[in-house]
C-alpha cells in the first residue's frame, strides 16, 4: 500500500518563499508529482520527479530524495493567486494522492 | 483541442438511482482514472484502467462500476449501492511509462437529493 503525508494547512506572506513537505511510504515507486488545485477546480500539473535532486521551473521547484521517502515543493516570490491546495502524488502501478496542503497567501 | 471532457458538469441523483458520468479523451492516452474528492479532502482512487477492456479497483471501488470498451472512453456508473455519493468526481488520463503525467478533466459535481 501507499501512505502519503503532508501538512493540511500553511500560511505565508506575499513575496515570501514557502516550502511544502511531503513524505511517503510506498511498496513501489515510479515518480512523484505535485499538483495545484484551486477550490472547485481540477488539479493542474506542476512538477514531476523520478530521480533524486531538484527540478526548477520558474517560481516553482520540487525536490526528491528516494532514500528518505521525501519531497518538497518550493514556491518563491509568492503571489496572492498562489493561494490554493497543493497535492503530492506518488505513482507505482497507480497514482495515489496525499490529502493536500491548503496554502493561504496573505498581504 | 486535445483534452479530457467530462459530462455532465453538475448532476443531481435521487436516492436509489444509478447515474453514469461520462469521460472522453482525445489525447491517445492508454491509462484512465476516476477519482472522488469530498469537500476539504484529497483525491481517492475509485477505478483505473491501463488498457482497453481491462480495469482495476482503486481504494474505494464499492458502489461504483466502470467499463473500458474504447481507448478514448471510461464512463463511471454510481450505483444505488453507493450510500454517500455526493462528491466531486474527477476523470484523468496518462500515457503508459516514462514521464506519465496525469491530466485531469474539469470534474463533475454529483449531489444526491
Amino acid at each position: 500500500g501507499q501512505n502519503i503525508d503532508q501538512p493540511t494547512e500553511m500560511t505565508a506572506t506575499e513575496g515570501a518563499i514557502v516550502q511544502i513537505n511531503c513524505t511517503y511510504q510506498t511498496s513501489g515507486f515510479n515518480g512523484l508529482f505535485w499538483y495545484q488545485q484551486h477550490a472547485g477546480e481540477a488539479p493542474t500539473f506542476l512538477s514531476y520527479n523520478v530521480l533524486d535532486g531538484l527540478e526548477e521551473k520558474g517560481r516553482f521547484s520540487s525536490f526528491l530524495s528516494r532514500s528518505k521517502g521525501y519531497s518538497y515543493l518550493l514556491l518563491k516570490e509568492l503571489q496572492m493567486k498562489d493561494s490554493a491546495s497543493y497535492l503530492c502524488a506518488v505513482k507505482d502501478q497507480k497514482v495515489t494522492f496525499g490529502i493536500g496542503t491548503k496554502l493561504q497567501v496573505i498581504p | 483541442d486535445g483534452g479530457i471532457t467530462q459530462s455532465p458538469k453538475y448532476l443531481f441523483r435521487k436516492e436509489g438511482q444509478n447515474v453514469t458520468l461520462s469521460c472522453e479523451q482525445n489525447l491517445n492516452h492508454d491509462a484512465m482514472y476516476w477519482y472522488r474528492q469530498d469537500p476539504g479532502q484529497g483525491l481517492r482512487l475509485i477505478y483505473y484502467s491501463q488498457i482497453v477492456n481491462d480495469f482495476q479497483k482503486g481504494d474505494i471501488a464499492e458502489g461504483y462500476s466502470v467499463s473500458r470498451e474504447k481507448k478514448e472512453s471510461f464512463p463511471l456508473t454510481v450505483t444505488s449501492a453507493q450510500k454517500n455519493p455526493t462528491a466531486f468526481y474527477l476523470c484523468a488520463s496518462s500515457v503508459q511509462g516514462g514521464r506519465n503525467t496525469i491530466y485531469f478533466g474539469e470534474g463533475s459535481w454529483l449531489t444526491v437529493v
